[in-house]
């Protein structure tokens, strides 16, 4: 079946611009994670939906960054007035459920660069 | 607090050799570790993960990895590399959410597996 899938693949802006990203996870996942990656390091967690359930909203770096998420279905992540150190590889992930030993699923990735 | 450590940024080794791509971890109640596989310009693709029984547990493409408690690690193996194996791996862990832990999954900074002809 379709595995997650991020839009745009790649996206370049100026500084002081909004950026919004998207997300659609694998049908039928209840979670949804968003991480950010920066060149040459880990995975940095910013954000996880689960269900109904109030966001887990503890990684995010700053308030430029939002994230919402449609019931169980596509997600965006918007960084407002983006600065060139939010240039990132931003991932996205999705899982069966948020507990228990369900590995997460992750989409390709959107690469966004800050000029 | 949750973490995972990698403590080797590269790991060399030539083709059809045996291969470790360490790991150890921190988190309180018993953990839920995990390995992932990452190719250039790619996303994370999932080898395996370690939830209970076995210590030893089985992934794809003949990866494999031990689960030893009293060390606290998460190690990542295969009896032969293969070139096509060259990639960044991560290891990540998951606590009990019942032991207080968050549920996020918490990554390593990644190891680069660089396997030589």
């Amino acid at each position: 079946g379709a595995g997650v899938s991020q839009s745009p693949s790649n996206k370049v802006t100026e500084k002081g611009k909004d950026v919004e990203l998207r997300c659609d996870p694998i049908s039928g996942h209840t979670a949804l994670y968003w991480y950010r990656q920066r060149l040459g390091q880990g995975l940095e967690f910013l954000i996880y939906f689960q269900g109904n359930s109030a966001p887990d909203k503890s990684g995010l770096p700053s308030d430029r960054f939002s994230a919402e998420r449609t019931g169980e279905s596509v997600s965006t992540l918007t960084i407002q007035r983006t600065q060139q150190e939010d240039s990132a590889v931003y991932l996205c992930a999705s899982s069966l459920a948020r507990v228990a030993g369900y590995e997460q699923y992750f989409g390709p990735g959107t690469r966004l660069t800050v000029t | 607090a949750q973490s995972v450590a990698q403590p080797e940024d590269q790991v060399n080794v030539a083709e059809g050799n045996p291969l470790t791509v360490k790991c150890t971890y921190s988190v309180s109640g018993n953990p839920y570790l995990f390995w992932y596989v990452q190719y250039p310009n790619r996303g994370l693709q999932f080898l395996l993960k370690y939830i209970t029984g076995d210590n030893l547990v089985k992934g794809s493409y003949g990866f494999e990895a031990e689960f030893n408690k009293s060390q606290t690690s998460f190690h990542l193996k295969k009896p032969s590399a293969l070139v096509s194996d060259s990639a960044l791996y991560f290891c990540a862990v998951r606590g009990n959410v019942r032991s207080g832990n968050t549920g996020k999954l918490i990554f390593g900074q990644g190891t680069t597996l660089q396997v030589k002809p």
